[in-house]
């Protein structure tokens, strides 16, 4: 089975673009989760879905972060104008109902 | 709250010695506990788990038991290897938010030959 899949793996832009970030979860899972891992704060939960709703978003930064689940195999992060300050490397996950998550190979955005 | 606190990193070994990570928790249910690795370049991925008290999850050589006295749940390996280098992470999670979980802060074990 095809495990979480996310796209680009690779982003480098310049300050003020718009940035998006994709994640297509493993088939069947009903919960997706977008993090942000850098070394001055770790692995920080940005934002979770269950059943393609949002159901806490209170870890989204600021503003200039969005998150949609249009259906259950697609999701994405949005960021919008980016700056330096973003550069991290998010990660999608996902499950079906159980504490375990799957965690896709990462976005390593970088923004100049 | 809910949190999860890990041994302060990094940690280096050299080949063959004993690893212990130091986790404790504190949460407001009854949480299952988890250790995830992320190995250089990867997402992170479940290495062990344990549901319940006394619990001990085992994989790859790594072992950690649940020990609710202590809100504890140690890693520990009795021989590592090259291959072991990686963050590793406690997490929780309860069962009445089964999708959500709390991780630790990582830490970074390198071991050299």
């Amino acid at each position: 089975d095809a495990g979480v899949i996310q796209s680009p793996r690779h982003e480098v832009t310049e300050m003020g673009q718009e940035v998006t970030l994709r994640c297509k979860p493993i088939s069947g899972h009903d919960y997706l989760f977008w993090y942000r891992q850098t070394m001055m704060r770790g692995l920080e939960l940005l934002i979770y879905f269950n059943n393609n709703v949002p159901i806490d978003d209170s870890g989204m930064p600021e503003d200039r972060f969005s998150a949609k689940m249009p259906n259950a195999s697609f999701s994405t992060l949005k960021i919008q104008p980016s700056e330096p300050r973003d550069s991290a490397v998010y990660f999608c996950a996902s499950t079906k109902n159980k504490p375990t998550q799957y965690f896709g190979p990462g976005t390593r955005l970088t923004v100049l | 709250g809910n949190s999860v606190t890990q041994m302060e990193g990094p940690v280096t070994l050299s080949e063959e010695a004993f690893l212990t990570i130091n986790c404790t928790y504190t949460a407001t249910g009854y949480p299952s506990l988890f250790w995830y690795v992320q190995y250089p370049g990867e997402g992170l991925q479940l290495l062990l788990k344990a549901t319940k008290a006394d619990d001990k999850g085992s994989n790859k050589g790594f072992e950690a038991t649940y020990r609710k006295e202590t809100t504890s749940f140690h890693l520990e390996k009795g021989s590592v290897q090259v291959s072991d280098s990686a963050v590793y992470f406690c997490a929780l999670s309860l069962n009445t938010n089964a999708g959500k979980s709390t991780f630790g802060d990582g830490t970074t074990l390198t071991v050299k030959p």
